[in-house]
This record gives C-alpha cells, sequence and structure tokens, in this order.
C-alpha cells in the first residue's frame, strides 16, 4: 500500500530551527511536495524536490533521499506566524498526491 | 499566476438541500482539477479527480451520485453536495493542474460548508 508517515506535532521555540521530518511508500514517485496550512485555509505550496538533495528557499529548506524513502523540512529563523500545519505529499507514477497527515507545528515566544 | 479561486467562501444550508461550489482557474488551462475534503484536525482527503469534457474518477467510498462533479471547461470545475446532511459539513477544497506543469497542483481559498 502506499504511506505517507510525518510527525502529528511539534512545538518549537521563535527564532530557533526546526526539521520535520517525512517518510514514504509509494507506487512510483514522481516528486515530493511540501505545503503549508494554516487553520481553516487551503495549503500554499513550499517546495517541490524530484532529485535527491537539499532545496533552499529563504528561510525555508527541503531535502529528499530517494533511496530511503525520507524527505525534511527545515525552518530556520521561526516566527510565530510560521505555526501552522505542514503536509508533506507524494506524487505517484500517475502524478496524484499522496497526501501525508500533517504536521502540526506550535511556536512558542 | 496560477491562481484558483473557489466560490463561496462559506455557506450555511439546511438539511436536504443542495449546494453547488464553483471552482476557477483564473490565468491557466486547468487540464485536471481535484477535489478535497477535510474534517477539522484531518488532513486532506481526495474525493475525486476530474478532466476538461470527461466524467470525474471518484475515490472509494465517495458516493457520486451524492457528490456531482462537473467540469465543463478548461477553466471551471463545479461540485454539487445533493441532498446535504449535517456529516456533510466540512470544508471542501479544489486544486488545478496544468499541462506545463503537470507536477503541481494550485488551491482554492476552501469553502467551509455548514448543513444545519
Amino acid at each position: 500500500g502506499q504511506n505517507i508517515d510525518q510527525p502529528t506535532e511539534m512545538t518549537a521555540t521563535e527564532g530557533a530551527i526546526v526539521q520535520i521530518n517525512c517518510t514514504y511508500q509509494t507506487s512510483g514517485f514522481n516528486g515530493l511536495f511540501w505545503y503549508q496550512q494554516h487553520a481553516g485555509e487551503a495549503p500554499t505550496f513550499l517546495s517541490y524536490n524530484v532529485l535527491d538533495g537539499l532545496e533552499e528557499k529563504g528561510r525555508f529548506s527541503s531535502f529528499l533521499s530517494r533511496s530511503k524513502g525520507y524527505s525534511y523540512l527545515l525552518l530556520k529563523e521561526l516566527q510565530m506566524k510560521d505555526s501552522a500545519s505542514y503536509l508533506c505529499a507524494v506524487a505517484d507514477s500517475n502524478y496524484q498526491l499522496i497526501w501525508g497527515a500533517g504536521t502540526k507545528l506550535i511556536i512558542k515566544p | 499566476g496560477a491562481v484558483v479561486s473557489q466560490h463561496p467562501s462559506r455557506v450555511i444550508c439546511k438539511s436536504g438541500t443542495s449546494v453547488k461550489i464553483e471552482c476557477r482557474s483564473l490565468d491557466f488551462q486547468a487540464t485536471t482539477m481535484f477535489w478535497y475534503r477535510q474534517f477539522p484536525k484531518q488532513s486532506l482527503m481526495l474525493m475525486a479527480t476530474s478532466n476538461e469534457g470527461s466524467k470525474a474518477t471518484y475515490e472509494q467510498g465517495v458516493e457520486k451520485d451524492k457528490f456531482l462533479i462537473n467540469h465543463a471547461s478548461l477553466t471551471l470545475s463545479t461540485l454539487t453536495v445533493t441532498s446535504a446532511h449535517p456529516e456533510d459539513s466540512s470544508f471542501y477544497i479544489c486544486s488545478a493542474r496544468t499541462v506545463a506543469r503537470d507536477y503541481e497542483q494550485y488551491f482554492g481559498p476552501g469553502t467551509r460548508l455548514t448543513v444545519t
């Protein structure tokens, strides 16, 4: 079967760094996405990885290891507005997104 | 670019009535549109995939006669919740995909449906 695992909830301090992990098992792989979703809002695109390695985009970075079925999202210099759910999704062989349950990130002052 | 709109953003209806939700791609042609449902504190659940001009493909457990999807053009898809019940109350989100960037989905802002 297809499976995406990520922690349910994480807590971090404003100004710190946090890493959200995602492991996956899917039928086919056409890339891994990270989305941010604030409560009551639709997801917004953060990153897309299809090759191994680290993609950096401002305060956010995303890493992928296809051989390990593993990705992480790294958030630096955390701000209160980063409090949200972070969704990991994998595009399968049909480019259909398989979604993880999301990680709720709580930022404390 | 790649903006998707949804209308209405919030709707309250009485049990037994039908509600139509529109999803539009404003500045691109969406070859495929997706409809998701999200209950509080849960992840997105794909309901159906629709391609322009063809019938939607529904996920297992989603009643196609209850959730009617029409993808009449490359910029518009509609979801009609028929004979709504309180358990249909949820956050409905559409997304759209283009041929040019077929790996990415662009999400609409969502529609909060409350059935009383």
